[in-house]
């Protein structure tokens, strides 16, 4: 069975720019969250959204924004690209909104010039 | 305000030398304590999920315990492929979202 499925892998985008990054689930997963992951830290948490309805936000800018699609992938667009947003983003999924088995993507290396 | 501490830093081990990494959480009602091992440049793969203090899970070389202030994550005979950071993370209970809360991680380096 398929992991949770993430795209790019790696991009580079100048300051001021906008970037999408991409993120299908587990096959049978409703839930989609997103997290920032800088170099030395713990992941962050973005969003979360389950059956395309927002049912979380992190203490992030409104720079950032996600949705969910009614095949339960999920897309993080992030506006007006900062040097400080230069992370690895990750995507996790699991079953429900308080998953009990929440399993990560392996990431979209994100680097701003 | 819910934080996880995870102590130590960084650990060096010798094959085969047995140790535990620790996770001290503090969080207004636990609703689960994860744990994740991340290989450089990899998403987290998810080992253990505990609910309950003193519930323990075990995985190969790998025993997670709890309490109801922190967890330990024991190695038994380690081998170099266990090298790699591993993550704390609580999700606190009550309201209708599941996000995590993780610790900044330890990393295992373990020499032949």
């Amino acid at each position: 069975d398929a992991g949770v499925t993430q795209s790019p892998t790696h991009l580079i985008k100048t300051r001021g720019q906008q970037v999408t990054l991409r993120c299908s689930p587990i096959s049978g997963h409703k839930s989609v969250s997103w997290y920032q992951q800088v170099l030395g830290q713990g992941p962050q948490f973005i969003f979360q959204y389950y059956e395309k309805e927002e049912r979380g936000r992190g203490n992030f800018p409104d720079r950032f924004s996600a949705r969910q699609f009614p095949n339960y992938s999920s897309e993080l667009n992030v506006n007006a690209l900062l040097l400080g947003d230069s992370a690895l983003y990750l995507c996790a999924s699991s079953p429900g909104p308080g998953g009990n088995t929440i399993y990560f993507g392996e990431g979209s290396w994100l680097t701003v010039v | 305000e819910d934080q996880v501490t995870q102590s130590p830093e960084a650990l060096r081990l010798q094959e085969g030398e047995s140790s535990s990494l620790n996770c001290s959480y503090t969080v207004s009602g636990l609703r689960g304590l994860f744990w994740y091992r991340q290989d450089p440049g990899k998403g987290p793969e998810f080992l253990f999920t505990l609910y309950s203090a003193g519930e323990e899970k075990e995985k190969e070389r790998l025993k997670a315990t709890l309490t109801k202030k922190e967890s330990f994550l024991h190695i038994t005979a380690p081998k170099p492929e266990d090298s790699a950071t591993y993550l704390c993370a609580v999700q606190a209970g009550g309201g209708s979202q599941g996000n995590l809360i993780f610790g900044k991680g330890t990393k295992l380096s373990v020499k032949p």
